[in-house]
């Protein structure tokens, strides 16, 4: 069965310091990655996804991930937070040839940047 | 401007008084979703619908239902809501590898 780990519910990060919002995932057979966020009171927003080729994926807003196939890691990270990339995040992975769109979602987790 | 909209955005109902939420989408996708999302618990997955008059349950479809009867909309309903049912519900439509998300609507069942 297919699942998405988000082991840290709350990430703190200084405003200038880089950040890094942790994802790993289980399928069965090739993954599809991928990243959203959240904004208070606001729908998901797509950040980034990896379907195939370099494993650093580069998205909105300056985000960024890498996919380590042997670590089963899909990690979100920024090199130089701001205050407004406080939000909710969320992983999800759908498994390759899978349901069209169907994606298991992380727990999420909530990022705040201080000044 | 490609969106998905939903209505209501915010409703307050009593236990048992059926109601439906509306999701439209303008993308021409043929895939659609209702997910609900719930603190500590991320987003679940409802129903979906590959297409015109296909739906399937999802994650966590009992006490709901849908219909497709058009591409553009998925209504969810509720025949006869419970507090349980107290939720941040998420409509949303996608293209093979990316879905666009409606601003949700936040249910309370008194």
């Amino acid at each position: 069965a297919q699942s998405v780990a988000q082991p840290e519910d709350q990430v703190n990060v200084a405003e200038g310091n880089p950040l890094t919002v942790k994802c790993t995932y289980s399928v069965s057979g090739n993954p599809y990655l991928f990243w959203y966020v959240q904004y208070p009171n606001r729908g998901l927003q797509f950040l980034l996804k990896y379907i195939t080729g370099d494993n650093l994926v580069k998205g909105s807003y300056g985000f960024e991930a890498e996919f380590n196939k042997s670590q089963t890691s899909f990690h979100l990270k920024k090199p130089s937070a701001l205050v407004s990339d406080s939000a909710l995040y969320f992983c999800a992975v759908r498994e390759y040839g899978g349901s069209q769109g169907n994606l298991i979602f992380g727990k999420g987790t909530k990022l705040s940047v201080k000044p | 401007e490609a969106q998905v909209t939903q209505n209501p955005r915010y409703l307050i109902t009593v236990t048992g008084k059926k109601l439906t939420v509306t999701c439209s989408q303008n993308m021409n996708h043929e895939y659609m979703s209702w997910y609900r999302q719930d603190p500590g618990l991320g987003l679940r997955q409802i129903y979906y619908s590959m297409n015109v008059e296909v739906t399937d349950k999802g994650d966590v479809p009992e006490g709901y239902k849908v219909s497709r009867k058009e591409k553009r909309n998925f209504p969810l309903i509720l025949e006869s809501p419970s507090p349980n049912q107290t939720s941040l519900y998420f409509c949303a439509s996608g293209a093979r590898y990316e879905q666009y998300f409606g601003p949700g609507t936040r249910l309370t069942v008194t």
